[in-house]
């Protein structure tokens, strides 16, 4: 399954399927980009990350790809698990701005179903 | 243990109460936050304090202050609660040479 960002924030995706989700940064000047996890009831926990001088960054099941001319990133899912239901923010910062300038998106909500 | 813990987690109050929400971080960060998310989940930052002292203050009402009496503390007050104030409020921290942010667990406030 797969999100379009910001304009459909609910995505649901069958448990073993993959999924992705968009986001769409403001900030041209942006140099860093976090994904963060937000379960029911929590703070939200780091995901992964990506420098702009990267395009695609791989952790654990997790995908991070940057597209820096259309100011695009997208977090890639592999094999979903119920887990994986949670709301995901992407956010955009400045490096050397310590967290001045850190953003966050309006977030989209996975479910996973069984 | 856990690593930025805050309090109380849940806090139901009347309008016009004064009411404080603590957090302490173990992790030996030098910088603090205060975020606030809304109902639509939008996660804005508050505050941003360094070693104690202020660095962030993003248009909050003079109604909240924020008060660190040393690095690993990092809390907040709130006079004259209004229904706007319903939220949840998260504390987070990060390192001298890290971008992470890692947050609490929130505090849900309600003014009724």
């Amino acid at each position: 399954g797969e999100s379009v960002g910001l304009h459909l924030p609910t995505l649901s995706v069958q448990e073993g399927d993959n999924s992705i989700i968009n986001c769409a940064y403001s900030n041209s000047a942006s140099d860093y980009f976090i994904w963060y996890k937000q379960e029911s009831g929590k703070g939200p926990q780091f995901i992964i990350d990506i420098r702009s001088n990267m395009d695609k960054r791989q952790g654990q099941r997790v995908t991070v790809l940057l597209n820096k001319t259309v100011k695009h990133l997208s977090l890639q899912i592999a094999a979903t698990q119920p887990g994986d239901s949670a709301v995901y923010f992407c956010a955009e910062n400045i490096i050397g701005f310590g967290n001045e300038k850190l953003t966050f998106g309006t977030g989209t909500r996975l479910t996973i179903i069984p | 243990d856990t690593a930025v813990s805050q309090t109380p987690k849940y806090l139901v109050t009347q309008m016009g109460n004064d009411k404080s929400i603590k957090c302490e971080q173990n992790l030996g960060h030098d910088t603090m936050y205060w975020y606030k998310q809304d109902s639509k989940k939008f996660l804005k930052i508050m505050f941003s304090y360094n070693n104690k002292e202020l660095i962030i203050n993003e248009t909050v009402p003079n109604r909240f202050s924020p008060k660190s009496p040393d690095k690993a503390h990092l809390n907040l007050h709130i006079n004259s609660l209004e229904l706007g104030d319903s939220a949840v409020y998260f504390c987070a921290s990060v390192g001298v040479s890290g971008n992470t942010i890692y947050f609490g667990e929130g505090s849900w406030l309600t003014v009724v």
